[in-house]
């Protein structure tokens, strides 16, 4: 079935430091993939997306890069900032079949920025 | 408007209460959800409505009672709960295109709930 791995954590950084949040995914088919970001006591809010093989999503200095080849979508910052501390959750959808519309979440990742 | 709209946004109820959330978007979607978190866990499905229909049923137990009245609204029916349901209920949406689905979720903020 259609499922996303991602890496464990927390993971803690110094502003400025250089991020990789670590995502693969697998699927059937030609799934979507997603970036949210979740503050706390707040909702998901979708980060950054990709539909495609070699697409690139990008949004606020945040990249991931979708590789059929190697089924990943990982995340990358430059130079993150305490503002970025937040979960951060890798995310497929199915593009057909009886799963069609679901989102299938991988466990999250909490990232915390120390000035 | 990118917006979907849950009320209330706290809500604490008595076991043998009955209390319903609500949801609302005025995007267009045809495709709506909700699903439930439990701290430091990431969303679960519980139920989806294409074209206002039930189209998604995670076997959640019959406590928890969905109804779509149109395409731009969404209830979630409490009753009976337990302590153990105690969580955020996200509510998203997202478009529906002929057969596809545009599958960019848009999700709420939610609605804490605690059960006593």
């Amino acid at each position: 079935g259609d499922s996303v791995t991602q890496m464990e954590g927390p993971v803690t950084l110094s502003e400025e430091a250089f991020l990789t949040i670590n995502c693969t995914y697998t699927a059937t088919g030609y799934p979507s993939l997603f970036w949210y970001v979740q503050y706390p006591g707040e909702g998901l809010q979708l980060l950054l997306k990709a539909t495609k093989a070699d697409d690139k999503g990008s949004n606020k200095g945040f990249e991931a890069t979708y590789r059929k080849e190697t089924t990943s979508f990982h995340l990358e910052k430059g130079s993150v900032q305490v503002s970025d501390s937040a979960v951060y959750f890798c995310a497929l959808s199915a593009d057909r079949g009886s799963t069609l519309g679901r989102l299938y979440f991988g466990r999250g990742t909490q990232l915390t920025v120390w000035p | 408007d990118t917006e979907v709209t849950q009320t209330p946004k706290h809500l604490v109820m008595g076991m043998t209460n009955k209390k319903s959330l609500k949801c609302e978007q005025h995007m267009g979607h045809r495709a709506m959800y909700w699903y439930k978190q439990k701290a430091k866990k990431p969303p679960e499905l519980m139920f989806v409505y294409s074209y206002e229909k039930l189209s998604i049923n995670e076997s959640v137990p019959s406590r928890f009672s969905p109804e779509c009245p149109n395409s731009s609204l969404l209830n979630l029916h409490l009753h009976a709960l337990q302590p153990e349901d105690s969580a955020l209920y996200l509510c998203a949406s997202s478009l529906l295109t002929d057969a596809r689905v545009n599958t960019e979720a848009f999700f709420g903020q939610g609605t804490r709930l605690t059960v006593v």
